[in-house]
């Protein structure tokens, strides 16, 4: 069954204290691999897409990788303002197209 | 003004009552898309259309209804509320073209079946 497990559930980080979420993941096939900031109240935004193992994007103070089995976001040097949550999601081969399986997400909260 | 846009924001109603929920995009994407948000539970999808003439269930689509008015347009209904429909909704939009996948999300219905 595919599934999608992303830990810490909540991380508490100072602001420029840099840390990592992690987002692993069993599917059948990978067709990729979606990050997504979510504030209270609102709906997801999304941020990055990874396809394949060694895959690297980057976007002002977060990065995420992907290997074959989990996806990491990196935060560099956070503020207050990244406080949200964030959800991994993947795309697997097979079955219909387009079907996300979401994990539960990460509650990044950073403190002055 | 926002790509994805649903009404309403919020809804209060009774257990029994039928609701609508609506969507619409500018987005120009074909597929569309109706999860709901738990505390504690990833989104769940409810129903998605790939095209006007295409829908097809989700993990969680007892109780619910859609229907595909035009290409922009996708609502949610909830024949008779109960109160575990108690939630958050968003809408989605993905487009088929090229390699990208992601999905794009509206702002969200707060539903309270009381």
């Amino acid at each position: 069954e595919d599934q999608v497990t992303q830990s810490p559930e909540a991380l508490r980080l100072q602001e420029g204290e840099s840390s990592s979420l992690n987002c692993s993941y069993t599917v059948s096939g990978l067709r990729g691999l979606f990050w997504y900031r979510q504030d209270p109240g609102k709906g997801p935004e999304f941020l990055f897409t990874l396809y394949s193992a060694g895959e690297e994007k980057e976007k002002e103070r977060l990065k995420a990788t992907l290997t074959k089995k989990e996806s990491f976001l990196h935060i560099t040097a956070p503020k207050p303002e990244d406080s949200a949550t964030y959800l991994c999601a993947v795309l697997a081969w097979g079955g219909a197209t387009n079907k996300l399986i979401f994990g539960t997400g990460t509650l990044l909260a950073v403190q002055p | 003004d926002a790509d994805v846009t649903q009404t309403p924001r919020n809804r209060i109603t009774k257990t029994g009552k039928r609701i609508m929920l609506e969507c619409s995009q500018t987005k120009g994407h074909d597929r569309m898309y109706w999860y709901r948000q738990d505390p504690g539970l990833g989104l769940q999808l409810i129903y998605y259309s790939f095209d006007v003439k295409d829908i097809n269930k989700g993990e969680i689509s007892d109780g619910y209804s859609v229907s595909r008015q035009a290409q922009a347009k996708f609502s949610l209904s909830l024949e008779s509320a109960i109160p575990n429909q108690t939630a958050l909704y968003f809408c989605a939009t993905s487009d088929t073209s090229g390699r990208h996948n992601e999905q794009f999300f509206g702002p969200g219905t707060r539903l309270t079946v009381l």
